[in-house]
């Protein structure tokens, strides 16, 4: 089945520890996209990428970090510089640019700092 | 920065009522304009889309409105169901990312 897959679904940290959230697709596009959800915020960029090799920070980049070494590979990392990480997050994707049409969404991954 | 205000964050109605969301936009420039469902639990999903180049779409009990001179658009539910109960988000795009509004959850109450 073509989609955009995220790993893992639950995630518990400790703070200090840095974490890695993953996000694959096999939908073949090229843009990318990192959204965190919290409750009465909507959805806020983190970071998206339009092209292998590049990436450009979103609404709330602070304390993330990315990569998109391939087209089908968005990795999360939330760093312990992050001071509120609990929170749901939503990896997408789309054809080309967001202006090109729909966004895919994963499942999430909600992760727990302890 | 850019952002999309979007109003009510909650609303009810009766089955069979109309539901209406209101979202205004910051730049100018933007020029496509999604609504997504969210259902809880789930990833949220393009229910409808309009262009700048149109100012009204609709596909069976739903409709989207856009006012390009004002910079606000909006969703229409009309004739309500159950089913219907979500969070709702409107977004719109700057340059190449898409910004979304906070959502409204809508409860429609059989």
């Amino acid at each position: 089945d073509g989609g955009i897959t995220q790993s893992p679904k639950y995630l518990f940290r400790k703070e200090g520890q840095n974490v890695t959230l993953s996000c694959e697709q096999n939908l073949n596009h090229d843009a990318m996209y990192w959204y965190r959800q919290d409750p009465g915020q909507g959805l806020r960029l983190i970071y998206y990428s339009q092209i292998v090799n590049d990436f450009q920070k979103g609404d709330i980049a602070e304390g993330y970090s990315v990569s998109r070494e391939k087209k089908e590979s968005f990795p999360l990392t939330v760093t312990s510089a992050q001071k509120n990480p609990t929170a749901f997050y939503l990896c997408a994707s789309s054809i080309r640019t967001a202006n090109t049409g729909e966004l895919f969404f994963g499942e999430g991954s909600r992760l727990t700092v302890l | 920065g850019e952002n999309v205000e979007q109003h009510p964050s909650t609303l009810s109605v009766q089955e069979g009522d109309s539901a209406v969301i209101k979202c205004t936009y910051s730049d100018s420039a933007s020029n496509y304009f999604p609504w997504y469902k969210q259902e809880l639990g789930k990833r949220p999903q393009l229910i409808i889309d309009i262009r700048s180049n149109v100012g009204e779409k609709k596909d069976q009990r739903i409709a989207v409105t856009l006012n390009k001179t004002a910079k606000h658009f909006s969703l229409h539910i009309t004739e309500t169901q159950p089913e219907d109960s979500a969070v709702y988000f409107c977004a719109a795009t700057f340059d190449n990312d898409m910004r979304f509004g906070a959502g409204t959850r809508l409860t429609v109450k059989p």
